[in-house]
């Protein structure tokens, strides 16, 4: 079945560059998207089609989907960007849904 | 202002049933798919199913399928999920979310209703 691998863990210090990595062997004919969630909270999306922003969500996210693996990278990261990050994919008709495991990015 | 309201979560026996529903509002309902995803405690984000607009095409992840049953009722605007044969590996929050109107990816999320399967 397909999966979708990330590293638990990204720590990074205030103002700096936080990178989170999202690998998937049919990572290249689909796309990706990443949720934020913060603790006691429903997840948010933050990233869609690879690399677009929603509405609301800041400037310093963007993404990017390369070869087998997606990346969410956060400029600059803030105290408030502190959650843990799910990326996810799906097949072309939406018959089979994954998230990633999670990466806890930990800002301090 | 598009809200999900979960409900029917509880404490439930190895085997037994449950039913959730998920209130919708803000929005035409019937034009949307819907999903269930669930997050058992401490852990990440999973699947459950996915319902199309019409309610014609219905898909479940391999974690669920023959004992979960996902359904709706577009004139009272809610999503329900019938879990059969519960197993403690199945206690959850479970979120009701709603599809992107042209994509399948989740835009709105509930705020869930937590499953325990306990003896």
């Amino acid at each position: 079945s397909y999966e979708l691998t990330q590293p638990p863990s990204v720590s990074v210090s205030p103002g700096q560059t936080a990178r989170i990595t999202c690998s998937g062997d049919g990572l290249p004919k689909k796309y990706a998207f990443w949720y934020q969630q913060k603790s006691g909270q429903a997840p948010v999306l933050v990233m869609y089609e690879d690399n677009k922003r929603p509405s609301g969500i800041p400037e310093r996210f963007s993404g990017s989907n390369s070869g087998t693996m997606a990346t969410l990278t956060v400029s600059g990261a803030q105290v408030e960007d502190e959650a843990d990050y799910y990326c996810y994919s799906t097949d072309s008709r939406g018959n089979h849904r994954v998230f990633g495991g999670g990466t806890k990015l930990t800002v301090l | 202002e598009v809200q999900l309201v979960e409900s029917g979560g509880g404490l439930v026996k190895p085997g037994g049933s449950l039913r959730l529903s998920c209130a919708a509002s803000g929005f035409t309902f019937s034009s949307y798919a819907m999903n269930w995803v669930r997050q058992a405690p401490g852990k990440g984000l999973e699947w459950v199913s996915s319902i199309t607009a019409s309610g014609s095409y219905i898909y479940y992840a391999d974690s669920v399928k023959g004992r979960f049953t996902i359904s709706r009722d577009n004139a009272k605007n809610s999503l329900y999920l019938e879990l059969n044969s519960l197993r403690a590996d199945d206690t959850a929050l479970y979120y009701c979310a709603r599809d992107f109107i042209v994509g399948f990816y989740f835009d709105y999320w509930g705020q869930g209703t937590p499953v325990t399967v306990s003896s």
